[in-house]
């Protein structure tokens, strides 16, 4: 159980496109979602906190109208990179909290995205 | 929530315990020591959480000190397949899911043959 899925497992797109990332749990409720980044070689770094129904919290430094965020339902969170630029090539993981559960995070399999 | 360090990799055996150490000396009372781990280009994988009692699941087992200033990762059996980047996390736990969660830079741990 606690299955967090993401689609696509990797993009590759041009400059100046956007690409919208899914972040799915799929046998449980999830009432808030989290995004992180993670470059080469490097930690993950917490872009922002999604919650249902409501306007997500970025981070300190990320920009929110670059990193458009979306949680409409309590099993599905996007997130929308807009106009990419290869500086945002990077490997982007979502969580998801269990609603009710113990306290422990569930990690998707991340999104591999490339810009050209 | 309180920062963490921890030793930037570490060999094991294979077959032999890992012992991964944490220090996390400002924790506050009611924030609890989540491990998780993550297996090259994968998400995270949660391990064990604890607050000041040792825990043990089929994964691990984790050891908090009585001070509860520093906590050690135990795995008993190290496989080829647990080499993986360890993260040790402090944050605030009881029951609030919507937590977020602040990795540091974790011990990249190598289990050799």
């Amino acid at each position: 159980g606690a299955v967090v899925s993401q689609h696509p497992s990797w993009v590759i797109c041009k400059s100046g496109t956007s690409v919208k990332i899914e972040c799915r749990s799929l046998d449980f409720q999830a009432t808030t979602m989290f995004w992180y980044r993670q470059f080469p070689k490097q930690s993950l770094m917490l872009m922002a906190t999604s919650n249902e129904g409501s306007k997500a919290t970025y981070e300190q430094g990320v920009e929110k109208d670059k990193f458009l965020i979306n949680h409409a339902s309590l099993t599905l969170s996007t997130l929308t990179v807009t106009s990419a630029h290869p500086e945002d090539s990077s490997f982007y993981i979502c969580s998801a909290g269990l609603a009710g559960g113990p306290n422990e995070q569930f990690f998707g399999p991340g999104t591999r995205l490339t810009v050209l | 929530d309180a920062k963490t360090t921890q030793p930037t990799s570490m060999d094991c055996a294979e077959g032999r315990a890992a012992n991964l150490p944490c220090n996390h000396s400002t924790i506050s009372g009611n924030e609890y020591v989540y491990w998780y781990r993550q297996i090259h280009s994968q998400g995270p994988q949660y391990i064990i959480h604890g607050l000041k009692n040792n825990e043990t699941n089929e994964m691990a087992s984790l050891i908090i000190t009585e001070d509860r200033k520093s906590s050690t990762l135990i795995l008993p059996h190290a496989t080829l397949r647990d080499t993986a980047v360890y993260y040790c996390i402090v944050r605030v736990g009881g029951g609030n899911q919507g937590g977020k969660l602040i990795f540091g830079q974790g011990t990249e741990l190598s289990v050799k043959p």
